[in-house]
């Protein structure tokens, strides 16, 4: 079967650095994404990582681990408007094409 | 920019009566797919569709039905809507290559009352 974990729920202040994780279960595993989903509108794109290793771009970076099934965002200078749902979601090798999301974790920003 | 369009941002339809959800894209993509979102649950798969008149079901499809005669049209069907349909719905869009992101429409909330 396939089973995605994230944090339901996360708070960090404006300005700090936050660290979502996410771990799966899959087999036949492809590749991860990242998703991020503010209050009432449609998730957008943030990242895919298929290798081990950092990608970065701008403030946030993914991080993947495929031989511990596992994968972090990382979210530096918070800004307010990074208070979102994050979701984590896997692809597998029987189905590129699908996609299966994790619950998501949601991100309040304090001042 | 790829644009993913769903018909209706909001829905109340009554106990029984027959829904019709579109989903609409710009960017001749292969595949499309129709999800629910509840609280707690996450984004969960109904069906997708990786051609036109191509369908399969997703992790939750009973009481829905779709529809694809169009590459760029996929339409999702409650033949008789019932109050635990309440939802919101997402349709997605991907090209079928590559990363296969997933572009996501802005999503019909429906109230079954």
């Amino acid at each position: 079967g396939q089973n995605i974990d994230q944090p339901t729920e996360m708070t960090a202040t404006e300005g700090a650095i936050v660290q979502i994780n996410c771990t799966y279960q899959t087999s036949g595993f492809n590749g991860l994404f990242w998703y991020q989903q503010h209050a009432g509108e449609a998730p957008t794109f943030l990242s895919y990582n298929v290798l081990d290793g950092l990608e970065e771009k701008g403030r946030f970076s993914s991080f993947l681990s495929r031989s511990k099934g596992y994968s972090y965002l990382l979210l530096k200078e918070l800004q307010m408007k990074d208070s979102a749902s994050y979701l984590c979601a896997v692809t597998t090798y029987s189905s590129a094409s699908k996609i299966i999301f994790g619950s998501g974790t949601r991100l309040s920003i304090r001042p | 920019d790829v644009k993913v369009t769903q018909s209706s941002r909001y829905l109340v339809k009554r106990t029984g009566e027959k829904v019709f959800l579109e989903c609409v894209q710009d960017m001749d993509h292969e595949n499309m797919f129709w999800y629910r979102q509840d609280p707690g649950l996450g984004l969960r798969l109904i069906y997708f569709s990786y051609d036109v008149k191509m369908k399969e079901k997703g992790d939750i499809p009973e009481g829905y039905s779709v529809s694809r005669e169009k590459k760029e049209r996929f339409s999702l069907i409650l033949e008789s809507a019932s109050t635990n349909q309440t939802s919101m719905y997402l349709c997605a869009s991907t090209p079928g290559t590559g990363r296969n992101i997933q572009y996501f429409g802005a999503g019909t909330r429906l109230s079954v009352l």
